[in-house]
């Protein structure tokens, strides 16, 4: 079934550095990748998505890029700040047939002040 | 901002017994959602609900498992008999629309089944 890697599960930077994350996915037919972004005690919060017919999105200091031929997107944090710091999941979703979300296992980012 | 709310935060029970756990959803939402997150697992869908029936279940979602929406405003998931390994981190959402549509996240319940 389908199935969504993610890396790196940990990741620690400098404030005002850049965060990358990584997540591959291995439907084709995938579609649909939201960003959430979970913090102590809360549940996932959308921070960005990106759908098949774009290759990058921005928000801020926020971007997406998605890659179809080699299935994979990435989530690009710049001038990290402290409050960045939180728990980052990766999904997929086939939108047009299918309500389910095929979260990646979670990259935990801390922001060093 | 409407957010999603889940009660209780944590619920504790003997093996066998059955929980309910209880969502309400943003108002205006029509489409709920159950996932779940395993201690040290990823998080993994359940059950999409609208219209009073189930849209879509997962293989996790067998016979024990059952949702309703028994008023206008909560969602529940009962679990008849609890396991061990249903131990875990019970999140729901709801989207304003169906498959093309975010889903939004309630704060989750901690189920420890002992």
């Amino acid at each position: 079934g389908e199935n969504v890697e993610q890396h790196p599960s940990t990741l620690s930077v400098q404030e005002g550095d850049s965060a990358v994350i990584k997540c591959t996915y291995s439907d084709s037919a995938s579609n649909y990748f939201p960003w959430y972004k979970q913090e102590l005690g809360k549940g996932p919060q959308l921070i960005i998505d990106i759908r098949s017919n774009v290759g990058e999105k921005k928000d801020q200091r926020i971007a997406v890029t998605l890659n179809k031929t080699a299935k994979h997107f990435s989530l690009h944090i710049t001038e990290t700040q402290p409050e960045d710091s939180a728990v980052y999941f990766c999904a997929a979703n086939k939108e047009d047939s299918s309500y389910k979300l095929i979260f990646g296992s979670g990259t935990r980012l801390l922001v060093r002040p | 901002e409407p957010e999603v709310t889940q009660t209780p935060s944590h619920q504790v029970t003997q093996m066998g017994q059955e929980v309910i756990l209880r969502c309400v959803p943003i108002s205006n939402h029509l489409y709920f959602y159950w996932y779940r997150q395993i201690l040290g697992q990823k998080v993994e869908f359940l059950v999409s609900f609208y219209n009073n029936e189930i849209s879509e279940k997962s293989e996790i979602f067998d016979d024990q498992f059952s949702v309703e929406r028994p008023d206008g405003s909560n969602f529940t998931l009962k679990i008849r008999s609890t396991k061990l390994e249903d131990s875990a981190m019970y999140f729901c959402a709801s989207g304003r629309s169906g498959l093309v549509s975010t889903q939004y996240f309630g704060p989750g319940t901690r189920l420890t089944v002992l």
